[in-house]
């Protein structure tokens, strides 16, 4: 069992929907959670850092992580064009960082 | 501030020659871990290091090595190299301290032919 699992997509949204990408993991001593956005040839950006349980609100994204479940999410409100991407949920557990596979996201105008 | 910066952008090589490749982290950045990222496989550590010592490796074979500079800098060699090491080559610094997040470069993308 992979100790992160993301649901690869494709996911096609029209502009102005609200996304919910999502990724389970396995091992409960996670508590650094992360999520990345990555645009066609470039690296990585950091979008969004929490730590433990509850919620983070950052403009129109919010992390949640819900650590009774294995589960995190980030949630896109009135998602853009500019939003189309694929984001990278990532684990970080002494300094050894998991990441899942990425789910490719297309916001139509 | 700066962000990571990994030259070149591009390379191709053919199989057999051996590559560098270069990271700069950002300013006061100590730790500088390398991943190797393809469609099928996504994001696959490589090695990190943390002032000048290699602090984890991942599971890929002698012909990846690297090393890191008293300034922090990294490079990452590939020698002896195959097909299977087309990919995109992603460099990524951090504070180096307990749970903090990666920062990464825009990459070097490698075709091997």
């Amino acid at each position: 069992q992979k100790e992160v699992e993301q649901d690869p997509g494709p996911l096609s949204v029209p502009e102005g929907a609200i996304v919910s990408l999502n990724c389970t993991y396995s091992n409960s001593a996670f508590q650094y959670f992360m999520w990345y956005r990555q645009y066609s040839r470039k690296g990585p950006e950091l979008l969004m850092y929490t730590y433990s349980s509850g919620n983070k609100e950052d403009g129109r994204f919010t992390a949640q992580v819900d650590k009774s479940s294995k589960y995190i999410s980030l949630f896109i409100r009135d998602s853009q064009p500019s939003d189309s991407a694929t984001y990278l949920c990532a684990m970080n557990l002494r300094n050894q960082f998991y990441f899942g596979t990425g789910t490719s996201l297309t916001v139509i105008p | 501030k700066a962000g990571v910066t990994q030259t070149p952008r591009y390379l191709i090589k053919t199989r057999g020659q051996q590559v560098t490749l270069s990271c700069s982290p950002i300013s006061g950045h100590r730790s500088v871990s390398w991943y190797q990222q393809t469609p099928g496989q996504g994001l696959q550590f490589l090695f990190e290091y943390f002032s000048e010592t290699q602090r984890n490796k991942g599971n890929f074979p002698g012909r990846f090595s690297g090393r890191q500079f008293s300034n922090s800098r990294s490079e990452m060699n590939v020698s002896t190299l195959e097909l299977g090491d087309s990919a995109l080559y992603l460099c990524a610094s951090s504070s180096g301290t307990p749970n903090s997040p990666l920062h990464f470069g825009n990459g070097t993308r490698l075709t091997v032919t």
